[in-house]
């Protein structure tokens, strides 16, 4: 069963606006991570916001995590175009299960 | 990157040949997993293993099957490769002592004709 599912599919904006993406899932988690993919490439991780925690930052990344929701957003302020890429947050249980993804937000900076 | 890299990155093949991909570290980390990613699916995790010689099912593991002989190399082996596993494959490693993160290699582009 999927746990992780990103919202939108795909989101499409201006360089030097803010892109906003969520994640829903579905039982309890120890901790969510966000990835970024670039075309052609591997994941490469961004931040990890642990069950216990509401809100943090990384730079020009914001990360929220409501646990009642069962929800995150990643926030991403001042986009560039460099910022162009598919988006994945990752999931994992509180009893050491393994990660699971969401099909990912594919984002498009226009310059 | 943490050191980790995919062989063959592409690789062209016919259904019902067998086909072995491998994934290399060079940090002698504990666990590393293989994904593989379709378009919609995000990525769907096929076997997992915790040290040498021991490996588990992940959430897609039929048709596939895995070795850790050594620390460094994960193989991932299609037995008789089928359309369906058109994919692309990731190898990722995840660092020990309590540490969530993953890091993953560049991925193989397998096309099965």
């Amino acid at each position: 069963s999927q746990q992780g599912e990103e919202d939108p599919q795909a989101l499409s904006i201006q360089e030097g606006e803010n892109a906003t993406m969520n994640c829903s899932y579905k039982t309890s988690i120890n901790n969510l991570q966000w990835y970024r993919q670039n075309s052609g490439r591997g994941l490469v991780h961004l931040i990890l916001i642990r069950s216990n925690e509401r809100e943090k930052h990384s730079g020009r990344l914001r990360v929220t995590l409501d646990t009642s929701k069962k929800s995150s957003s990643l926030l991403i302020t001042a986009s560039r175009a460099a910022d162009t890429a598919s988006y994945f947050c990752a999931t994992r249980g509180n009893y050491g299960q393994n990660f699971v993804f969401g099909p990912g937000t594919r984002l498009s900076v226009l310059p | 990157d943490a050191g980790i890299t995919q062989s063959p990155r592409h690789k062209v093949t016919e259904t019902g040949t067998p086909v072995t991909l491998r994934c290399h570290q060079t940090e002698n980390h504990r666990y590393m997993y293989w994904y593989r990613q379709d378009p919609g699916h995000g990525l769907r995790l096929i076997h997992y293993s915790y040290g040498v010689k021991d490996t588990d099912k992940g959430e897609v593991s039929d048709g596939y099957s895995v070795s850790r002989s050594k620390t460094e190399d994960f193989l991932l082996t299609l037995e008789s490769a089928t359309s369906s596993q058109t994919s692309v494959y990731f190898c990722a490693i995840r660092l020990s002592g309590g540490r969530e993160t993953q890091y993953f290699g560049p991925g193989t582009r397998l096309l099965v004709l």
